[in-house]
């Protein structure tokens, strides 16, 4: 089992431009979370679905923020468009049963920088 | 609102030293708390979670519902437990975890 996987790993982009982050989460779990990760405000949940519906979308920053889950194999995580307050490490991670008893499977992340 | 506290971004301890990792929270709920870990070029994974009140790699983490922590100790630190840890708190439903903001763990020899 792979685990979770993230692509791109690193992306840098510049102000203003599209960023598509993407996640194939494990096999057979039906919750997805997307977090992002930051020195100053630590792992933030941006937000999150269950067999493929977004539940809760409350920690999504602006509008220029957008996640989609089409099928239970692949969710996207878009920024359109980036800012430099926008660069951060963003986490995908999947859980078989969304509780907490059941742990969260993270990704490697990606490590997105908007200059 | 849910809450939860790191108060230290980075602990420094000597190589036998006693750990102690503060984690406060705020919950109107019965919370449920978790200890996350990052290693180096690692993935985030589970370190231990309240409700099992096991030892995992030495570390323990008791929950006080009157002082709302959940501290994570260990007696002697050895230089693999440098990390990230996070603090989590079970919150919407049981479906989210909240998480704070990390403390780095560096044990010097």
């Amino acid at each position: 089992d792979a685990g979770v996987i993230q692509s791109p790993r690193h992306e840098v982009t510049e102000m203003g431009q599209e960023v598509t982050l993407r996640c194939k989460p494990i096999s057979g779990h039906d919750y997805l979370f997307w977090y992002r990760q930051t020195m100053m405000r630590g792992l933030e949940l941006l937000i999150y679905f269950n067999n493929n519906v977004p539940i809760d979308d409350s920690g999504m920053p602006e509008d220029r923020f957008s996640a989609k889950m089409p099928n239970a194999s692949f969710s996207t995580l878009k920024i359109q468009p980036s800012e430099p307050r926008d660069s951060a490490v963003y986490f995908c991670a999947s859980s078989p049963g969304g509780r907490g008893d059941s742990p969260l499977h993270f990704g490697n992340g990606t490590r997105l920088t908007v200059t | 609102a849910q809450r939860v506290t790191q108060p230290e971004k980075l602990l420094s301890v000597f190589k036998g030293a006693p750990v102690e990792l503060k984690c406060n929270y705020s919950y109107s709920g019965s919370p449920e708390l978790f200890w996350y870990v990052q290693y180096s070029r690692q993935r985030l994974q589970l370190l231990l979670r309240h409700i099992s009140r096991e030892s995992i790699k030495g570390f323990t983490a008791d929950l006080n519902k009157g002082e709302t922590s959940f501290h994570l100790k260990k007696p002697f630190a050895q230089e693999e437990d440098s990390a990230m840890y996070y603090c989590a708190l079970l919150t919407g439903g049981g479906n989210k975890l909240t998480f704070g903001t990390g403390t780095q763990l560096k044990v010097e020899l």
